[in-house]
């Protein structure tokens, strides 16, 4: 069974980074890309980037490019989102979601992870 | 960008209905467009990829159409469960996901 988990609730204080973990089971890791997309709170969602764990390849949407860094462990079968300089328009809940094999879509889900930025 | 535009915004319904959510891109998006469900504290769940295909496990009640500019998510009979919030999502050039469309029972 294809599992996300993803880490705890995070605080961070304002300019601080926070980095958020999603340990992937049930699958070959290297074999699927792995997103990210942001829903802030009462918001709709937002698409932040992909990592392709096999090579660590990245890409970003245009506004995530200076907030958000992708990261692989392909012997821990775990991907990572950090998020830097934080202010208070990063207080959202943060998904990974897995690629499937029809295309840009997105099969599998973590639980998501709230990060609230607060001093 | 791509914009992806759904209506209504919000949606009462019956059990039972037939109901109808849209989802206007600004640009041609060749039917790249996928439907999500999200229910209140969950993840969202795929029910429609590349227009109308429908996921593993996904009742056959949802079904999806469209090309073009104009795509549409339809549920041939409401249940309760199905109350949620529909996203719509294109990955034709970029990726972005419609301000979503919160489906209530009237």
């Amino acid at each position: 069974e294809v599992q996300l988990q993803q880490s705890g609730p995070e605080v961070g204080r304002p300019g601080s980074s926070v980095k958020i973990s999603c340990k992937a089971s049930g699958y070959t890791f290297t074999d699927y890309v792995m997103n990210w997309v942001k829903q802030s709170p009462g918001q709709g969602l937002e698409w932040i980037g992909w990592i392709d764990p096999e090579y660590g390849s990245t890409d970003y949407a245009e506004k995530f490019k200076k907030k958000a860094t992708l990261t692989a462990d392909t012997s821990s079968n775990t991907a990572y989102i950090q998020l830097s300089s934080l202010t208070s328009e990063d207080t959202a809940t943060y998904f990974c979601a897995r690629v499937g094999t029809m295309g840009p879509t997105f099969d599998y889900w973590g639980q998501g992870v709230m990060v609230t930025v607060s001093s | 960008d791509i914009q992806m535009t759904q209506s209504p915004p919000v949606l009462s319904a019956s059990v039972g209905d037939r109901v109808t959510l849209s989802c206007k891109a600004s640009q041609n998006i060749n039917k790249n467009l996928d439907w999500y469900q999200q229910k209140h504290g969950e993840a969202p769940k795929l029910l429609i990829y590349y227009t109308n295909n429908l996921q593993t496990g996904i009742p056959s009640r949802f079904s999806g159409s469209g090309s073009g500019t104009d795509y549409t998510l339809t549920i041939s009979s409401l249940q309760p469960e199905d109350v949620a919030t529909y996203y719509c999502y294109q990955y034709n050039s970029g990726y972005t996901f419609g301000a979503g469309t919160k489906l209530e029972l009237k």
